[in-house]
């Protein structure tokens, strides 16, 4: 059953702002991890945040949890032309042992 | 890039035709996954295998057949494809068949069903 579900579905803006995405899910989880697919390819990992962090860092992106909402966030500071992909937030249910749900994406473009 | 190679890369099938979709992953990993990715569609689980184990099967149709003959390659054999078959194929692979882990995702198989 889907679990992530992110928004906006699409994002359009200029080269050097901030982007941030937003993911909600339904049941309780261990982890929640987001991944980058360029057009037509596979996804790359990005982050995984475990239940019991709030924000976690990783160069330009920054992600938070907030489990009492069952939301996410992802920010991508300083964007750049090549941060343009989709981005797919994915849980896995608690003690669930079959793999992690992905959302529909946002699909993120930046104007050079 | 990322460890896990897929081949072919495109492919196109008639209807009547059997096919074979191979992964290969490099990254020691115990644990492999079929995903299929359909426009505007969500990312759909289709097989997981865990130490060459069948561990999930997400009622996918037995036109799909999954082999994973040791923990390195992973097949997925197809037969009597319909159009609505047509998709981008992943596959991925990661250290333990658990969401605790995260997944390396190869490039995909981009088939069309004619």
């Amino acid at each position: 059953s889907q679990q992530g579900e992110e928004d906006p579905q699409a994002l359009s803006i200029q080269e050097g702002e901030n982007a941030t995405m937003n993911c909600s899910y339904k049941t309780s989880i261990n982890n929640l991890q987001w991944y980058r697919q360029n057009s037509g390819r596979g996804l790359v990992h990005l982050i995984l945040i475990r239940s019991n962090e709030r924000e976690k860092h990783s160069g330009r992106l920054r992600v938070t949890l907030d489990t009492s909402k069952k939301s996410s966030s992802l920010l991508i500071t300083a964007s750049r032309a090549a941060d343009t992909a989709s981005y797919f937030c994915a849980t896995d249910a608690w003690g669930g042992a079959d793999g992690l749900t992905f959302g529909k994406g946002t699909h993120l473009i930046i104007q050079p | 890039e990322t460890g896990v190679t897929q081949t072919p890369r495109h492919l196109v099938m008639g209807m009547t035709n059997k096919k074979s979709l191979k992964c290969e992953q490099h990254l020691g990993h115990n644990a492999m996954y079929w995903y299929k990715q359909s426009a505007k569609k969500p990312l759909e689980l289709m097989f997981v295998y865990s130490l060459e184990e069948r561990v999930e099967n997400n009622s996918v149709p037995s036109r799909f057949s999954p082999e994973c003959p040791n923990s390195s390659h992973l097949f997925l054999h197809l037969h009597t494809l319909q159009p609505e078959d047509s998709a981008l194929y992943l596959c991925a692979s990661s250290q333990a068949a658990s969401g605790d882990y995260e997944q390396y995702f190869g490039p995909g198989t981009r088939l069309t069903v004619t």
